[in-house]
């Protein structure tokens, strides 16, 4: 089993609909959570960090975390054409100062 | 790009040859990543360094070593280069050791 699993997609998202992106992870002790927008021949670009059960929203982003089922999400309100890129969801450890990565949802929004 | 520089850009070098990228940092950041990113693997850890000549293996480590002799430089060496380590290579920041920060990235092409 991976340690951080993503639907690679595609995920195809109307226009100013909600997308919605998951990943799981199998490590119990995973404390901090981070979701990462890459663009096609670009570098990741980090857009949420959670690392408390629940809800955090910034923007028409919103990443929720369940610790105990070890998922966590990303929800994109009013989709738009930009957003399509692929988004990578990492996990990183107490004590581990390195993240380990998702193969990443690759996310096309349709105009 | 968070004050990172990869070098190069981009490099075609035949079978056998040694190769060295580098990451450059302005941002005075502890933790330093090269991680190599390849279809259907995601991004994978090679090496990090968490201190001057603080360096520890990651998940794909056979056939690189690293090195850092001051905080802002992070080199990534490919011994004897193989065709499987084709790839972009891309240099990561962290000051924590939890959420990273990428360069720009490095295409590598081994023929």
């Amino acid at each position: 089993q991976k340690e951080v699993e993503q639907n690679s997609g595609p995920l195809s998202v109307p226009e100013g609909a909600i997308a919605s992106l998951n990943c799981t992870y199998s490590d119990r002790v995973s404390q901090s959570f981070f979701w990462y927008r890459q663009y096609s021949g670009k570098s990741p670009e980090l857009i949420m960090s959670i690392y408390s059960n629940g809800d955090k929203e910034d923007g028409r982003f919103t990443a929720q975390l369940n610790k105990a089922s070890q998922y966590v999400s990303l929800l994109i309100r009013d989709s738009q054409p930009s957003d399509s890129a692929t988004y990578l969801c990492a996990v990183n450890n107490f004590g581990n100062e390195k993240l380990t990565f998702g193969t990443g949802t690759r996310l096309t929004i349709i105009p | 790009d968070a004050g990172i520089t990869q070098s190069p850009r981009h490099k075609v070098t035949e079978t056998g040859t040694p190769v060295t990228l580098r990451c450059h940092q302005t941002e005075n950041h502890r933790y330093m990543y090269w991680y190599r990113q390849d279809p259907g693997h995601g991004l994978r850890l090679i090496h990090y360094s968490y201190g001057v000549k603080d360096t520890d293996k990651g998940e794909v480590s056979d056939g690189y070593s690293v090195s850092r002799s001051k905080t802002e430089d992070f080199l990534l060496t490919l011994e004897s280069a193989t065709s499987s380590q084709t790839s972009v290579y891309f240099c990561a920041i962290s000051d924590t050791g939890m959420q990273a920060f990428f360069g720009q990235g490095t295409r590598l092409t081994v023929v």
